[in-house]
């Protein structure tokens, strides 16, 4: 299996600008994570997706982020309008069942800079 | 609400060195735990995890983990540090409900030669 794929590996835009992420999860895999990683705040849990239904997005920064799941084998995070403080490495990561127990599979992120 | 913490940053060890990296966890039942590493422009790659029985957890790359219900920890241990083990290492715990994982705030390794 290919992992999780990620795209692009890196953005690089300019405030105001629109941003969006895209992930493709491992086939067969139920539930699909987005985190961001920064120096200061660590890693953090954005939202997640069990059978493409959102569960707890309770991490989304604000209205300016959104993300959906249209179907089992994609899903994309969107920042309108970007700001320079959204710059962070964003991950998706997948697991094959809904459990606490379950391994998450991470791609390789997104680094994104928001000049 | 559930909480890990990883105590030491930044570790430095000497190649050949032993290494333990520390994670206390802050949860009511005994949760799942998880040992993850994060190389250098890398995603986060899974080393072991913890569910329940054996309370020592082997996982890859020579690794092990302890899980200790009395002190709320779950160490990982490498008896030899090789230079290629020089990266992020961060402990996780989860919930049988739901399948939301908290992160630790991670421990830098260095490796020195």
């Amino acid at each position: 299996d290919a992992g999780v794929i990620q795209s692009p590996r890196h953005e690089v835009t300019e405030m105001g600008q629109e941003v969006t992420l895209r992930c493709k999860p491992i086939s067969g895999h139920n539930s699909l994570f987005w985190y961001r990683q920064t120096m200061m705040r660590g890693l953090e849990l954005l939202i997640y997706f069990n059978n493409n239904v959102p569960i707890d997005d309770s991490g989304m920064p604000e209205d300016r982020f959104s993300a959906k799941m249209p179907n089992a084998s994609f899903s994309t995070l969107k920042i309108q309008p970007s700001e320079p403080r959204d710059s962070a490495v964003y991950f998706c990561a997948s697991s094959q069942g809904t459990s606490g127990g379950d391994t998450q599979y991470f791609g390789p992120g997104t680094r994104l800079t928001v000049l | 609400a559930q909480s890990v913490t990883q105590p030491d940053i930044h570790i430095t060890v000497s190649e050949g060195a032993s290494l333990e990296l520390r994670c206390n966890y802050s949860y009511g039942a005994t949760p799942y735990l998880f040992w993850y590493v994060q190389s250098p422009g890398q995603g986060l790659q899974l080393l072991l995890k913890y569910f329940s029985g054996d309370t020592l957890v082997q996982g890859i790359k020579g690794f092990e983990a302890e899980f200790k219900r009395s002190q709320s920890s779950f160490n990982l241990r490498k008896p030899s540090v090789h230079w290629s083990d020089a990266a992020e290492y961060f402990c996780a715990s989860g919930k049988a409900a739901g399948n939301k994982l908290t992160f630790g705030g991670g421990t830098r390794v260095l490796v020195k030669p």
